[in-house]
């Protein structure tokens, strides 16, 4: 079972704003930044988001990245085809005296 | 250009010992405010993060498998090493080694800005016997 929280699935219509949920605690997102990452089917995950809302360079406007409390969010707007694949949120948890990375379970993102 | 290769076995037998190298391209293990992690991922499960090695040779494990890993690295042949103990058919993934870095200012590493970018093209491990 995954430290993070997130829907096991998502969807939307080609242009539609898509929003996915990641849930933690004050131990994890609560106190540490957020990471997401995109994963098409057989390829290694891709860094899509980091520090929250930081995109990496080569990285589209459409996607992006908010944290309040202990929850993030992953926005994708203009929605495409090639959008489809599954996102993972990952952050530190240091709940414990030894601290270690913890990631979601992960949405699958259908467009319909 | 930044790339990292695993390699190792692609089938082990249940107990025995998982041995896989991550060889690194366009960066240092050994450069300041760096970092290579192993990421495990089983066939359509979420990833699980294993463990880390810093610049520094600091080492960070997961806390259910920390017992079971052991990770170095070699600077002179530019790689990490991971090794699991007593493998089981439930460790059966894709394993995959990543680039941890981290943003700086004025040259001074931010610690909360580490973050997994470049990843290896993953390694698939079947644990049977």
């Amino acid at each position: 079972q995954s430290v993070l929280t997130q829907p096991p699935s998502a969807s939307g219509t080609p242009g539609q704003r898509v929003i996915i949920s990641c849930s933690g605690s004050s131990s994890d997102i609560g106190s540490n930044p957020v990471n997401w990452y995109q994963q098409l089917p057989g390829t290694a995950p891709k860094l899509l988001i980091y520090r929250d809302n930081r995109r990496p360079s080569g990285v589209p406007e459409r996607f992006s990245g908010s944290k309040s409390g202990t929850s993030a969010s992953l926005a994708i707007s203009g929605l495409q085809s090639e959008d489809e694949a599954h996102y993972y949120c990952a952050s530190w948890d240091d709940s414990l005296s030894v601290s270690y990375w913890v990631f979601g379970g992960g949405t699958k993102l259908t467009v319909l | 250009q930044i790339t990292l290769k695993e390699s190792g076995p692609t089938v082990v037998k249940p107990t025995e010992t998982l041995t896989l190298t991550c060889t690194l391209s366009g960066f240092s293990v050994s450069a300041s405010g760096a970092g290579v992690g192993w990421i495990r991922q089983p066939p359509g499960k979420a990833p699980e993060w294993l463990a880390l090695i810093y610049w520094d040779d600091d080492t960070r494990y997961s806390p259910t498998l920390k017992s079971r890993l052991t990770i170095t690295k070699d600077a002179s042949k530019n790689q990490v090493v991971l090794t699991m103990t007593n493998m089981d058919p439930v460790d059966t993934a894709t394993y995959y080694c990543s680039r941890l870095t981290s943003d700086k200012v004025f040259g001074l590493v931010i610690p909360s800005s580490y973050h997994f970018d470049f990843w290896g093209q993953g390694t698939l491990v079947t644990v049977s016997s």
